[in-house]
């Protein structure tokens, strides 16, 4: 069966400080990988998606980026930490069919101070 | 901007009522509907993915229905018990790609 890992799992860090938070899946190949933020009072916002290795799509411009390093591997980074970064951050996956369902991971909670 | 609105925002039952909430979308270039519940403190868990004007999903005490036409899917649980307390979230996926447009949820509380 296939499993999605994040880490860490709560996050405080300084305005201004970077960011790395990791996911992993397990139990497939090749999946398309997504990363989503809940900002307070808000829906899931779609930031990144990747479809492969290498292959990263942004969907809203910010100071965050993404990185696939590996086929089962997606980073979510910074270079400088925002107060409006703060959020719940999801990982998910999925097989990359026609009507795909999205298997989330357990998130990361991350407050810039 | 896609724009998928669910009502209402928040809801309170009695254990043993049955209650429905309403996920608004645009139904241009309309592909699927997704529907997830989302406990406290656990992952976003899939419950139903919907592609056809008319479809009917049913899983245990809870079903949705889907219609494209005029934009809208409703989400029916039956006879609540608090362990369905939850925020039950609905996604537009347009056009055959694999992005989710979520909307902003419905929080259910279930009460003894």
């Amino acid at each position: 069966s296939q499993t999605i890992h994040q880490w860490p799992a709560t996050l405080v860090q300084p305005v201004g400080s970077p960011l790395s938070l990791e996911c992993t899946v397990e139990g497939t190949s090749n999946p398309n990988l997504y990363w989503y933020r809940q900002a307070a009072g808000r829906g899931l916002q779609l930031l990144f998606y990747s479809v492969g290795i290498g292959q990263i799509s942004s969907e809203v411009p910010q100071n965050l980026s993404a990185s696939r390093p590996q086929d089962r591997q997606f980073i979510l980074s910074s270079k400088k930490l925002l107060l409006s970064d703060s959020g719940f951050y999801l990982c998910a996956w999925s097989l990359g069919l026609a009507a795909d369902t999205q298997y989330f991971g357990p998130g990361t909670r991350l407050t810039v101070l | 901007i896609l724009n998928v609105e669910q009502s209402p925002q928040s809801l309170h039952v009695q254990e043993g009522d049955s209650t429905n909430f309403t996920c608004s979308f645009p139904s241009s270039n309309f592909y699927a509907l997704h529907w997830y519940r989302w406990e406290t403190a656990k992952s976003p868990e899939a419950l139903f993915v919907m592609t056809l004007n008319g479809d009917e999903k049913k899983k245990g005490r809870i079903s949705a229905t889907l219609n494209t036409k005029e934009g809208y899917s409703y989400l029916y649980i039956k006879g609540s018990q608090p362990e369905d307390s939850a925020t039950y979230l609905c996604a537009l996926q347009e056009g055959g790609g694999n992005k989710l447009t979520f909307g902003t949820g419905t929080q259910l509380k279930v009460e003894l």
